[in-house]
């Protein structure tokens, strides 16, 4: 089955504590991205990748880092979470030509608290 | 200002009702449009895509008015199961045709 996963699915965590959510995709996607939705504002894009050892700024990239070292996963990393990071986190992914103007397929989230 | 923009609702209509949303967006050199569905703390999935001729899908008809810079989308014969929050989504300048750009969401109710 097509799809994207992402581990954890709710994290609780404190301040200062680093911690990285997974992202993995079975469809051969070159492009990967990472959203967060907040009330209000929408899904606002942290980083992406269109493909291995390429990755880029999104609208919200501080305080995150991403790797992209093989095709398949795309993992986020809070090195030193901040209350202002407790959000709902998206990892999508889609096919590599005109990324834009292809559907892209959503992992199913991570709820993330940190107190 | 937003650069994608929906009246949040809710719409809270009656089984049956036709209901329209409307969503404006900034960036003139956007290439491609597209509603997304988002039930409630689930993953958005790719309703439809958006066409300078508009398109139609069963009950389901998107609209896009490049010169207004507005994107519509109308639904018929409203079942319970079309309760879901609607995303308008465009992409980014030319350059930057990978980049999807949400609107905050338009949440429809659909009762009894």
């Amino acid at each position: 089955e097509a799809q994207v996963t992402q581990n954890p699915r709710y994290l609780i965590t404190v301040t200062g504590k680093k911690l990285t959510v997974t992202c993995s995709q079975n469809m051969n996607h070159e492009y990967m991205s990472w959203y967060r939705q907040d009330p209000g504002l929408g899904l606002r894009q942290i980083y992406y990748s269109m493909n291995v050892e390429v990755t880029d700024k999104g609208d919200v990239p501080e305080g995150y880092k991403v790797s992209r070292k093989e095709k398949r996963n795309f993992p986020l990393i809070l090195e030193s979470p901040s209350p202002n990071q407790t959000s709902l986190y998206f990892c999508a992914s889609s096919s590599p030509l005109l990324a834009g103007a292809q559907e892209q397929y959503f992992g199913p989230g991570t709820r993330l608290t940190v107190t | 200002r937003k650069e994608v923009e929906q009246d949040p609702g809710p719409f809270n209509v009656p089984e049956g009702a036709t209901v329209a949303f409307n969503c404006t967006y900034s960036n003139s050199a956007s290439q491609s449009f597209f509603w997304y569905r988002q039930d409630c703390r689930k993953e958005p999935k790719l309703l439809m895509s958006v066409y300078s001729s508009g398109n139609e899908d069963g009950r389901f008809t998107a609209q896009l008015n490049r010169a207004s810079q507005y994107i519509s989308l109308l639904i018929r014969d409203s079942k319970l199961s079309d309760s879901a929050t609607y995303l308008c989504v465009v992409t980014g300048a030319p350059d930057s045709s990978y980049k999807l750009i949400f609107g905050s969401g338009t949440r429809l109710l659909v009762r009894p």
